[in-house]
């Protein structure tokens, strides 16, 4: 098992370019979320999933769109990148209520 | 609404001290988990473990321990004989809506630094 998987692992982008990070896996989970990682704030919740076809917001979602075609994929939309989103993102799949989070290697976003 | 609160934002310690991360979480629900994981400098983040909210009794694992006491909301835990390999952030987390969403609130994290 791959686990959970992300593309890229780094990327810089100007102002206002758009991009999609990539998240997939391979555990069968249905639960699927998105954090950002900045320093001193830990990591919060972008966006998340509790099934195929099945997204909603989480703490905090401007400037981001998700979609779940398949129970394996999950990816992460930038709309217009902004300074602010420059961060670290984590995708993670989880097999149920009270199981711990699978998290991704990360993706280093940074935007100019 | 829940909420995880790890007070200590860095903690540096000499090898082989004792050093015990606090994390205290608000939350109306009865029943639930907690969990800490770990990121080291490389960036990973490394899940350390899950605990039952009905289990109170200190979990071990070698050098590490975890001790949670309901009464006073608090999930702190605690490395024995710190080594330098130990250094990184750790993050205690707790579930968003009672787990029904898959997903976790972390506080803000410690970060630990352990000195040779």
């Amino acid at each position: 098992n791959a686990g959970v998987t992300q593309t890229p692992k780094f990327q810089v982008l100007k102002t206002g370019q758009s991009m999609t990070l990539q998240c997939a896996q391979d555990m069968n989970h249905e639960y699927m979320s998105w954090y950002r990682q900045d320093p001193g704030m830990g990591l919060r919740l972008i966006h998340y999933s509790v099934g195929a076809g099945i997204t909603d917001q989480g703490e905090v979602p401007n400037g981001y769109n998700v979609s779940r075609s398949t129970t394996e994929d999950f990816p992460l939309r930038l709309l217009s990148a902004a300074p602010s989103q420059t961060s670290v993102y984590f995708c993670a799949s989880c097999p149920g209520t009270g199981y711990e989070q699978y998290f991704g290697p990360g993706t280093r976003l940074t935007v100019t | 609404a829940q909420k995880v609160t790890q007070a200590q934002t860095e903690i540096s310690v000499v090898e082989k001290e004792d050093v015990t991360l606090d994390c205290v979480y608000e939350t109306r629900d009865t029943t639930y988990y907690l969990f800490w994981y770990k990121q080291p400098p490389s960036g990973e983040l490394v899940f350390l473990i899950r605990r039952n909210s009905f289990d109170e009794q200190n979990e071990i694992s070698g050098r590490y321990s975890w001790n949670f006491q309901k009464s006073t909301s608090s999930f702190n835990f605690t490395i024995t004989a710190s080594q330098v390999v130990d250094s990184a952030v750790y993050f205690c987390a707790f579930p968003n809506y009672g787990g029904s969403q898959g997903n976790l609130i972390f506080g803000k994290g410690t970060k630990l630094s352990v000195k040779p």
